[in-house]
């Protein structure tokens, strides 16, 4: 079965440098959320979109956008660079919004910030 | 918003041995999954399970919702099952993103 599929799996930022993430959700999946997972921490919600729309916003820097895009894939970007930010980036996608239902992971973006 | 307790954060087992995780929330929940987090960071799907139980071979887990509480089975435990489970909750009449518990950190010795 298709899976959430994140690029790219590393990233190596200097500070102040700018990264882009990218996610692809699995098909037919109308529903994308980013996590950020600091080391030895639990994932936190960052963001959510639903049909292409943001649907919620956690603790996300200012220095941080995202967006979905009409094929339904997200990126997540991130500027101005901080060492803070070395993390584990995981996106998500569900079904339907409008149904209790599963959240998928992909296999998440490891980023270093040096 | 809704706080996620996972009990206990840290265990240690000898292979073969049986386990039981808790998880419990502080508010009504419309989603509740549980999560293998790997050695290498993947986060494994285990169970969706916002209320009743299921089973999948050595694993199975329980929620009751009215008690706000939910409990992960381990039985016959090997090295492989090594990681960290982590418990992730949906709030009803919220938005659909999980909030994770802390998570429990389980080492399986051979």
């Amino acid at each position: 079965a298709a899976g959430v599929i994140q690029s790219p799996r590393h990233l190596i930022k200097e500070k102040r440098e700018t990264a882009t993430l990218k996610c692809y959700p699995i098909p037919r999946h109308d529903t994308v959320y980013w996590y950020q997972q600091g080391p030895g921490q639990d994932p936190q919600f960052l963001i959510s979109f639903y049909e292409k729309m943001q649907s919620d916003k956690g603790s996300i820097p200012d220095r941080f956008s995202a967006q979905q895009f009409s094929d339904y894939h997200s990126e997540l970007n991130m500027s101005s660079l901080e060492l803070g930010d070395s993390a584990l980036y995981f996106c998500a996608s569900s079904p339907d919004r409008g149904h209790i239902t599963e959240a998928f992971f992909g296999q998440g973006t490891r980023l270093t910030v040096v | 918003g809704i706080q996620v307790e996972q009990s206990p954060p840290d265990l240690i087992l000898q292979e073969g041995a049986n386990s039981t995780l808790r998880c419990n929330f502080s508010d009504s929940v419309n989603n509740l999954q549980w999560f293998h987090q790997n050695p290498w960071g993947q986060l494994i799907n285990l169970f969706y399970i916002p209320s009743g139980t299921k089973q999948n071979g050595r694993l199975s887990a329980t929620t009751v919702a009215t008690e706000r509480y939910s409990l992960l089975y381990i039985s016959s435990s090997q090295t492989t099952d090594s990681g960290v489970y982590f418990c992730a909750v949906a709030t009803q009449g919220g938005s659909e993103k999980l909030v994770f518990g802390k998570g429990t950190k389980l080492t399986v010795n051979p």
